[in-house]
């Protein structure tokens, strides 16, 4: 089975922190994603990867930005971080054809990030 | 108006019964994916599908592209179905557009 795999699944940071989010699978899936889950909102795009060094915005991109420096690794920055981004944080990966996913997503555990 | 609606927002049922959760979405799409949200935040995907039927033990996903709509059937529901269940269309470019989810409880 592939394995999603987030660093914390649970954080308590300061505003004004620069934040670290870790992700890694280990099924050699060419797609990434960062997704944050608010209630009322449901799952948004934060940023996604579709190969190593690439990256594209999602929906909410503002006050985040992503590493992709190996596959197997995507990982969230919040470069100075605010309250508002107090959320459940979800990684997901899939194998992908080009820019078309078309394939099943496997989600992490999420990470609840907890901003004061 | 949401691109993607799903209905009823709250399900509660007893175990044993049939259960269908609808998601009708606006915009063209390659694939529909239904996902499951347990208590704690784990999401698994439980279907991806781009026409027609899919059938996996007790789950059935069906999709009509033209109608623009997907339902998702729970045959003889246990209180492990319990979860959210989210539709997701997939358009393209590898996005995802999500429902807010169908909160369905099953009672013994």
């Amino acid at each position: 089975d592939v394995k999603v795999t987030q660093s914390s699944r649970y954080l308590v940071k300061r505003t004004g922190e620069k934040v670290f989010l870790e992700c890694v699978q280990d099924m050699d899936h060419e797609n990434m994603f960062w997704y944050r889950q608010d209630p009322g909102l449901g799952l948004r795009l934060i940023y996604f990867s579709y190969d190593v060094k690439m990256k594209e915005k999602g929906d909410i991109p503002e006050g985040y930005s992503v590493s992709r420096e190996k596959k197997e690794r995507f990982s969230l920055i919040l470069e100075s971080a605010s309250t508002n981004q107090t959320s459940m944080y979800l990684c997901a990966s899939s194998r992908g054809l080009g820019s078309y996913l078309n394939e099943k997503l496997f989600f992490g555990s999420g990470t609840q990030l907890s901003v004061l | 108006k949401n691109e993607v609606e799903q209905s009823p927002q709250n399900l509660t049922a007893q175990e044993g019964e049939f259960i269908t959760i609808n998601c009708s979405y606006s915009v063209g799409i390659s694939a529909l994916h239904w996902l499951q949200q347990h208590p704690g935040g784990g999401i698994v995907s439980l279907f991806m599908l781009s026409s027609g039927k899919k059938k996996h033990g007790r789950l059935i996903a069906t999709i009509n592209i033209q109608e623009k709509h997907s339902s998702l059937h729970i045959t003889a529901s246990h209180p492990r179905d319990s979860a959210v269940y989210i539709c997701a269309p997939e358009t393209s470019g590898s996005r995802l557009t999500f429902g807010e989810g169908t909160q369905l409880t099953v009672n013994p």
